[in-house]
């Protein structure tokens, strides 16, 4: 199975700044006969389900804003959210969407400083 | 809307079963790989199975292995998980979710969870 780490476990980030989640797979997740990187972040606020943001480890989902960015190939990868705001305050899960079983990240909780 | 429903949840004793069920709506259920992922309370996220479109492939978390089954109905648009000899551990949200296509003119492509549940809670206890 492939692992995936997060990390931070979590962080305080004032309004306005960026926020940075990393995430590494114990293997590739770049799948090289089309190129794409199966890894996806989803965002879980306190309460609700999970909600997709990035899939493809850099393509946005529908309605997401555009201060979400992911970025990263092969076995590391990076979510990035500028301009913080108070409705970010959520925890970050990295999937691994390249084979079953569809492992997760640990979790990056975010918070406001 | 696009919509799950997730149901069948409850308590239930170590050793105990429980059928759990999920509502689709509107979308073409039959088209789409569905999973179940659950979270116990406080903690994170954890992939428990999926089943394809056709319910021809189904693939399972180790942890669950032998105790669980996936099934679907696409005539009444509904997904199941069947959970048998329950444990502790197993106490927890229940979600199921649709695994995401984009289809260009030349192929289609999974992406994701796109669309989720509320939740079903299992809690397994003396």
């Amino acid at each position: 199975d492939i692992v995936m780490t997060q990390s931070p476990d979590s962080l305080a980030v004032s309004l306005g700044e960026r926020a940075t989640i990393n995430c590494k797979s114990s293997q590739s997740v770049l799948y090289s006969s089309n190129n794409k990187n199966y890894l996806v972040w989803y965002q879980q606020k306190p309460g609700q389900p999970p909600k997709l943001l990035i899939y493809w480890a850099s393509t946005r989902g529908s309605g997401v804003p555009d201060r979400f960015t992911g970025s990263g190939s092969g076995t590391d990868f990076t979510l990035t959210i500028n301009s913080l705001q108070a409705e970010d305050v959520a925890v970050y899960y990295c999937q691994q969407y390249y084979s079953a079983p569809h492992t997760f990240g640990q979790g990056t909780k975010l918070e406001i400083k | 809307e696009v919509q799950l429903v997730e149901s069948g949840g409850g308590l239930v004793q170590p050793g105990g079963s429980l059928r759990l069920s999920c509502a689709a709506s509107g979308f073409t259920f039959s088209s789409y790989e569905m999973h179940w992922v659950r979270q116990a309370s406080g903690k994170g996220l954890m992939w428990v199975s999926r089943m394809n479109s056709d319910g021809s492939i189904t693939t399972y978390a180790d942890s669950v292995k032998g105790r669980f089954t996936i099934s679907r109905d696409n005539a009444k648009n509904t997904l199941y998980l069947q959970v048998n000899s329950l444990r502790v551990e197993d106490t927890a949200i229940y979600y199921c979710a649709r695994g995401g296509i984009y289809c260009s003119s030349a192929s289609c492509y999974s992406y994701g969870l796109d669309v989720w549940g509320q939740g079903t809670t299992v809690t397994v206890s003396s």
